[in-house]
């Protein structure tokens, strides 16, 4: 079956540090890998997306790299501040009119 | 992007009843997709709503459980029917768009 696995713990930088989060899946060819940010008591917010014949996505302070080789994607935030703190989540899908696959998501905590 | 209004935002129900959760878009999409995100868990996709036709459910969601409901291309229902305590978790609904999906704020529903 289709597994998609993040870092389950927290993981917690400096303010200031790049954060890279971790996104790996199995038995699943995707058209699409997309990054969601969710704050507590909301729901997902759209943050980017990358295509299978990509390799790499930037916007703003945020990067993502997909190797679909590895079957793993990258997430970056640099210069990350303490408003970056959230549980970000990786969402793969096949195009179209699919829903989406989610992982669990990382909570990600910036330390001041 | 597109807004989506869903309600009600929380309730509390007793276990055998039913409720229903709506869902209005500010602008008319083909497709609406419903998810259900339980405790420490991934969201997970329950069914696809297009207007006009029968709801598409993923493996283990079926129609009288989860009965829905497209009228036209703003608005969609998801009823949680003979609710258990297992039922308790987070319902979301969601709309793609040209890039990345737009979700709700959701609906967490406890049952008692």
């Amino acid at each position: 079956s289709q597994k998609i696995e993040q870092n389950s713990e927290a993981l917690n930088i400096q303010e200031g540090k790049t954060a890279t989060l971790t996104c790996n899946y199995t038995n699943y060819s995707p058209a699409y890998l997309q990054w969601y940010r969710q704050d507590p008591g909301r729901g997902p917010v759209f943050l980017l997306l990358i295509r299978e014949n990509e390799k790499e996505k930037r916007k703003e302070r945020l990067k993502v790299t997909f190797d679909t080789t590895l079957k793993q994607s990258l997430f970056h935030i640099t210069a990350s501040q303490p408003a970056d703190s959230a549980t970000y989540l990786c969402a793969l899908s096949g195009g179209g009119a699919d829903g989406l696959t989610f992982g669990k998501g990382t909570h990600l905590i910036i330390q001041p | 992007s597109a807004v989506i209004s869903q309600k009600p935002s929380r309730d509390i129900c007793q276990r055998g009843t039913s409720l229903t959760i709506q869902c209005q878009v500010d602008s008319q999409v083909t497709m609406m997709f419903w998810y259900r995100q339980q405790p420490g868990q991934s969201l997970t996709l329950i069914a696809t709503a297009n207007q006009g036709s029968e709801a598409t459910y993923e493996s283990g969601f079926v129609i009288d459980k989860f009965p829905i409901s497209r009228p036209n291309l703003t608005f969609s229902t998801l009823t949680v029917s003979n609710m258990s305590p297992e039922d308790s978790s987070i319902y979301l609904c969601s709309v793609a768009e040209g890039s990345g999906y737009t979700f709700g704020s959701g609906t967490r529903l406890t049952v008692v």
